[in-house]
């Protein structure tokens, strides 16, 4: 079975602040995890994905994540905050291997306040 | 390129009735997938095609949906008996082949759908 929690319904930060939006996760096989931003009224957009290597994945946007084994998290980052970047946060596994669709979290809302 | 497309972006109808909603994919993408995002919650699988048929269809709730792609393109998510639980919005997404689970996987802008 797979899952992911995302323990913040809600994150606020000042712009030009360090953002964090929290992800951990559980899967039996290997994990491929994701992460989509979802702006009012869109539909959800690729952000960045880890599958291996690097524990340090770079994505659209200047947003980056850390894929943590032992804690089992990926937790998304940004160094500076933009006022744009408020929206609706989703992470996401795929067990690999295992089932082909992807599990979501609940989401996080990151308001970015100016 | 265009991305994935949906339609139509709204339906409302009344309880009882049958609806059909369409997808159109990105074009060579081998995958489409279906996903229904209720309020408040994260998108949750319904059914996947690799190709045309349906590989999984684990996530359909009940006998009352189905969905078809009978030309390995488009596809249509269609509800019968339309309850008022139904109602939320409908998320289509495609990636090349689902053997490489590597792929993310692209969104349409998904149907709105509410029963009354």
């Amino acid at each position: 079975a797979q899952s992911v929690a995302q323990p913040e319904d809600q994150v606020n930060v000042a712009e030009g602040n360090p953002l964090t939006v929290k992800c951990t996760y559980s899967v039996s096989g290997n994990p491929y995890l994701f992460w989509y931003v979802q702006y009012p009224n869109r539909g959800l957009q690729f952000l960045l994905k880890y599958i291996t290597g690097d524990n340090l994945v770079k994505g659209s946007y200047g947003f980056e994540a850390e894929f943590n084994k032992s804690q089992t998290s990926f937790h998304l980052k940004k160094p500076s905050a933009l006022v744009s970047d408020s929206a609706l946060y989703f992470c996401a596994v795929r067990d690999n291997p295992g089932a082909n669709n992807l599990f979501f979290g609940t989401g996080t809302r990151l308001t970015v306040i100016p | 390129g265009a991305g994935v497309s949906q339609t139509p972006s709204n339906k409302v109808t009344e309880k009882g009735k049958y609806v059909e909603l369409r997808c159109d994919p990105i074009s060579g993408h081998t995958a489409l997938y279906w996903y229904r995002q209720s309020l408040g919650q994260g998108p949750e699988f319904l059914i996947y095609f690799q190709g045309t048929g349906a590989a999984d269809d684990s996530g359909l709730p009940n006998d009352r949906f189905f969905a078809v792609r009978p030309e390995g393109s488009v596809s249509t998510l269609k509800i019968q008996r339309t309850e008022r639980g139904d109602s939320a919005v409908y998320l289509c997404a495609s990636s090349f082949q689902v053997t490489l689970p590597s792929y993310e996987q692209y969104f349409g802008p998904g149907t709105r759908l509410t029963v009354t």
